[in-house]
Order: C-alpha cells, then structure tokens, then sequence
C-alpha cells in the first residue's frame, strides 16, 4: 500500500506556480520522499527526492515540513509541458535487495496546466 | 544522464507465445533494476526487482514462471512473458538504479498486446 496521500486533481494556470501537498504522517527517519510525474503513455520521470531539508534543481523545489509529516512540490512557472500525473512516494530499502528501495505507486495528483 | 532505454517500444503478440522486453541503461551501470506493469487509468505496479548476478525477487502475486526476469549484466535485464494471454495485455516500465541512492531512472515503457 502506498504510504502517501494526494489530493486526485489539481489545476493550474500556465506561467503561475503549481504547488502539489503530498502527506506522508507514517514516514520512518530513514526513509526519503520522492517525486516524479508521468505524462501520458511514458515513462515516470524523475523530479527531485529529499531527506529532510528543503531541496531544488531545475526542474522544481520540494519542501519538506519539520515533522517530516508532509511535503509540497513546487513548480515555480508551469507550462503546458508540466500538465501529467505527480506521484509523492516514500522510499523503504527491501530487505535483501541490495542498497535501492522498492518505489510503491499511488494514485498521485492529475495536473492540468491551463492556457 | 541516466537514460534508460527499453526495446520494442510496442509489441502485439498471439495468445500463447512467448515475447521478450529488453530494458537496457545506457549511460550508468544499474545494480538494482525494477519491472512495473500499469493498467490503463491505473497506477504503476512493481512486479519484481533483480540484482545484476542474482535470481529476481517477485512481489507478492506476480508468477515467477510467467514472468521470467534475467539481469545477466550491469546494463541490461530482461523480461520475458512467457505463454501469453490477452490479460497480459499491459504497459510494461523498467527503471534502473545505480544503487548508491535510492532514485530510479525509468524506460520508457513497453506496450504489449496480446490477441
């Protein structure tokens, strides 16, 4: 089961920013918070991941509240481009698996970038 | 960076034949990579994870023997659906990671048709 909850649907308007919450109340201290999004009939693409501080590239900023217990992507000037499905997961490391977490997928957040 | 590739990008198949999906990481070795299927309107399942060198690791409900994983090298794994079914028709996504982090790195998906 994913171990995160995010709103189905969002909209926003193109050139504004585009704040997609993500709430994870049961995340464990070792265990990290990624993000990436899917357009339509693709691969997921990764966005940015964060352990605790606040984190930005180039492609957008996360942050991470101090309870660890939810989080916020942003995407400071969405295009159209940026319309897809955004998935919040939480990263646990498998037991005998090696050093990578297994990414668990939720239903994530439908954002509709509008002209 | 961090570009996985996956071959064919489509495939349509008879009931009961056998197809074979190459997953490949074309500019990182992957230690660790992964194999989803999604439905359509749904989200990413994992289906296994394999360490280069070492048998996959089916999650709970996947057929091992129905789903044949091979990851014989650092930069490609293989999987092979064996006797076909039009149920089988699915999206298939690989991802790939180095295994000094947890981030993944995804194909861009395989669509398979089974008629």
């Amino acid at each position: 089961d994913a171990k995160t909850t995010q709103p189905p649907s969002m909209d926003c308007a193109e050139g504004r920013a585009a704040n997609l919450p993500c709430n994870h109340s049961t995340i464990s201290g070792n265990e990290y918070v990624y993000w990436y999004r899917q357009i339509h009939s693709q691969g997921p693409q990764y966005i940015i991941h964060g352990l605790k501080n606040n984190e930005t590239n180039e492609m957008a900023s996360l942050i991470i509240t101090e309870d660890r217990k939810s989080s916020t992507l942003i995407l400071p000037h969405a295009t159209l481009r940026d319309t897809a499905v955004y998935y919040c997961i939480v990263s646990f490391r498998g037991q005998g698996s090696g050093n990578t977490g297994k990414l668990i997928f939720g239903q994530g957040t439908t954002l509709q970038v509008k002209p | 960076g961090a570009v996985v590739s996956q071959h064919p990008s489509r495939v349509i198949c008879k009931s009961g034949t056998s197809v074979k999906i190459e997953c490949r990481s074309l500019d990182f070795q992957a230690t660790t990579m992964f194999w989803y299927r999604q439905f359509p309107k749904q989200s990413l399942m994992l289906m296994a994870t394999s360490n280069e060198g070492s048998k996959a690791t089916y999650e709970q409900g996947v057929e091992k023997d129905k789903f044949l994983i091979n990851h014989a090298s650092l930069t490609l794994s293989t999987l092979t659906v064996t006797s076909a079914h039009p149920e089988d028709s699915s999206f298939y996504i690989c991802s790939a990671s180095t295994g000094t982090t947890d981030t993944q790195y995804f194909g861009p998906g395989t669509r398979l048709t089974v008629l």
